[in-house]
């Protein structure tokens, strides 16, 4: 079975901070690990994506994530925020056979304060 | 302009009626899925087609049945509406049924009253 798990539902920072948000998965086999961003009333975008290769990913928008097999996460992360980037982030696994079976955490909801 | 469509935006109907929700995307992709958000649970996974043939199905109830038309539409019809069916559904699609990564519309709000 595989779980993601998302432990702040909430992050505020100010503009011009940097921010991590947690992912820490649970899945056997090889996986393909994403972040996607949701503005409110609006569909999920894509930002960013692993599945081998440099652990460290970069995204659009300046987001980078670093994948971590030891510690069964994938966190994302920001040098320096903007205002227009308060959203809910996801992060989702999927894995095996069904690929295009994403599985999604419950959500970050970032808060940023001009 | 969106290249992915889904109609209507807003959907509300009363418990034991039909509705039919619809997708349409122009990106060429030959996947495409289903999800709902609800307020209950995380977004999670429902359908997926790949060249209109439907790959994986994890939704229990057979009140959901996915219609594809065409290779770009895949419709979600919902039978004997319940309150629990109120959620956002959005569609998604991909190039291919693989590590692809998914572009999604910007979901149907349906409320079961």
């Amino acid at each position: 079975t595989q779980t993601v798990s998302q432990s702040d539902a909430h992050v505020t920072v100010f503009e011009g901070d940097s921010v991590e948000l947690r992912c820490n998965y649970s899945y056997g086999g090889s996986i393909y690990l994403s972040w996607y961003i949701q503005h409110h009333g609006r569909g999920l975008q894509f930002l960013l994506k692993y599945y081998s290769g440099n652990p460290v990913v970069q995204g659009v928008n300046g987001f980078e994530a670093e994948f971590s097999k030891s510690d069964s996460s994938f966190h994302l992360r920001k040098a320096s925020v903007h205002w227009s980037d308060s959203a809910v982030y996801f992060c989702a696994v999927s894995g095996g056979s069904a690929l295009g079976r994403l599985h999604f955490g419950a959500g970050t909801q970032l808060i940023v304060i001009p | 302009d969106p290249k992915i469509i889904q109609k209507p935006k807003y959907l509300v109907a009363v418990t034991g009626s039909e509705k039919i929700l619809i997708c349409e995307q122009y990106l060429g992709h030959n996947a495409m899925y289903w999800y709902r958000q609800s307020a209950k649970k995380p977004l999670e996974f429902m359908f997926s087609y790949s060249y209109q043939k439907l790959m994986d199905n994890q939704t229990a109830s057979s009140r959901f049945q996915p219609q594809s038309s065409k290779k770009n539409h895949l419709d979600l019809q919902i039978t004997a509406l319940k309150p629990d069916d109120s959620a956002t559904y959005f569609c998604a699609s991909s190039q291919d049924s693989g590590r692809y990564t998914l572009y999604f519309g910007a979901g149907t709000r349906l409320s079961v009253l």
